[in-house]
């Protein structure tokens, strides 16, 4: 079955610094990449997603690239504040039954 | 749009109990909707997945018996921790996705329900 790798788990940046979590998957069969936002004692938001049929997209500060042939993809954010600090995590998804597989999770802290 | 609720938020329970949380899909029809289960600082893990009108799939090693759900309506799914233990305590999320959205595929999470058994 699918299986997501997430690095680092733990991610410190100065504000206004940029900062980058990345993602890879085995099951070449996916074509769904959802990141969410989790904060403490609260459910994930959607942030981004991707599709299989591009390579980057871009919203404002959060950007995120695909490299199916690697099976890997990443997420960008530019420009950080102390209120992008919180639980980011990657998701993927073959559409077989909506199921998503979740990356482990990276805790980002963003320094004032 | 796009708005999951849940109820209750947290709840505290006796060994031996059994507690109904609720997920609502507030602005569209969740065709489909899953329970997942998230210790602290772990991540995400799929319980069951349920499509309105039929029986939950189930993940390996999830007692169907112990967790029963329910996906009576297009914006309504119920799940029942039977008989709970303290084992059980976790923070349980539903999330939907369905008609009404731009795209259909993308899952939208509630706020997470804390469940403490003592």
């Amino acid at each position: 079955g699918e299986n997501v790798e997430q690095h680092p788990s733990t991610l410190s940046v100065q504000e206004g610094d940029s900062a980058v979590i990345k993602c890879t998957y085995s099951d070449s069969a996916s074509n769904y990449f959802p990141w969410y936002k989790q904060e403490l004692g609260k459910g994930p938001q959607l942030i981004i997603d991707i599709r299989s049929n591009v390579g980057e997209k871009k919203d404002q500060r959060i950007a995120v690239t695909l490299n199916k042939t690697a099976k890997h993809f990443s997420l960008h954010i530019t420009e950080t504040q102390p209120e992008d600090s919180a639980v980011y995590f990657c998701a993927a998804s073959n559409n077989q039954g909506g199921k998503l597989i979740f990356g482990q999770g990276t805790e980002l802290s963003v320094k004032p | 749009g796009a708005v999951v609720s849940q109820h209750p938020s947290r709840v505290i329970c006796k060994s031996g109990t059994s507690v109904k949380i609720e997920c609502r899909s507030l602005d569209f029809q969740a065709t489909t909707m899953f329970w997942y289960r998230q210790f602290p600082k772990q991540s995400l893990m799929l319980m069951a997945t349920s499509n309105e009108g039929s029986k939950a799939t189930y993940e390996q090693g999830v007692e169907k018996d112990k967790f029963l759900i329910n996906h009576a309506s297009l914006t309504l799914s119920t799940l029942t921790v039977t008989s709970a233990h303290p084992e059980d305590s976790s923070f349980y999320i539903c999330s939907a996705r369905g008609r009404g959205l731009h795209l259909t595929d993308t899952q939208y999470f509630g706020p997470g329900t804390r469940l403490t058994v003592l």
